[in-house]
């Protein structure tokens, strides 16, 4: 099993270009969620969803968007990318049940933007 | 709103001393304590976790100290080894949050000098 694999690991944005971050994970799991890390604020999350065709937000979801249209797969798009999305961007998912449970990560995306 | 606060931001050990990182949470519905162990350049993973009817939980030289009245809680590392540098985020959640997300703590890194 190859777990979360997230597409691509790098990215270089130029301020207005738009993007799609892919994130894979083949353990079945029901629930998904994108997740930012930034120097001293840990990890916030953007985006997540509890199963195919949901989505819902999270603590930072302005200027993000994102689409669960199979099971296995979660998008996150920049439509317009802003210097202040300059950030290295983490896949993450779990099952679903009573309670939480272990969030297996992806290896991260680390996104540029000038 | 942040609603785990972790200290300290960094932390510098010789080997084979006792690493402490200590978090505190507001939110008295939190039921599920986690932390996570990341190493440069890879995604977090779940290191050891503990739920609030207990007060310790101890897994190898990992142990999470559980303080339910003061809110707070804290992973020891004995026996540190320079294996164990890496950035360790705490987190919370609660079976009545949608998806079970986490809310992690700002993390703390951790450097263990030979």
């Amino acid at each position: 099993n190859a777990g979360v694999t997230q597409t691509p690991k790098f990215r270089v944005l130029k301020t207005g270009q738009s993007m799609t971050l892919l994130c894979a994970q083949d353990m079945n799991h029901e629930y998904m969620y994108w997740y930012r890390q930034d120097p001293g604020m840990g990890l916030r999350l953007i985006h997540y969803s509890v199963g195919e065709g949901t989505t819902a937000k999270g603590e930072v979801p302005d200027g993000y968007n994102v689409s669960r249209l199979k099971k296995q797969n979660f998008l996150l798009g920049l439509e317009s990318a802003a210097p202040s999305q300059t950030s290295v961007y983490f896949c993450a998912s779990s099952y679903r049940g009573q309670g939480a449970y272990e969030q297996y990560f992806g290896p991260g995306t680390r996104l540029t933007v000038t | 709103q942040q609603q785990v606060k972790q200290s300290p931001q960094s932390l510098i050990v010789q080997k084979g001393g006792i690493s402490i990182i200590n978090c505190a949470y507001e939110n008295t519905a939190f039921d599920y304590f986690p932390w996570y162990q990341q190493f440069p350049g890879k995604g977090p993973a779940l290191l050891i976790a503990i739920r609030p009817d207990v007060s310790e939980k101890k897994e190898g030289r990992f142990t999470i100290s559980f303080n339910k009245s003061a809110k707070q809680f804290s992973l020891h590392i004995m026996d540190s080894q320079p294996g164990d540098s890496a950035t360790y985020f705490c987190a919370a959640s609660s079976k009545e949050t949608s998806g079970s997300r986490l809310t992690f703590g700002e993390g703390t890194q951790l450097t263990v000098n030979p």
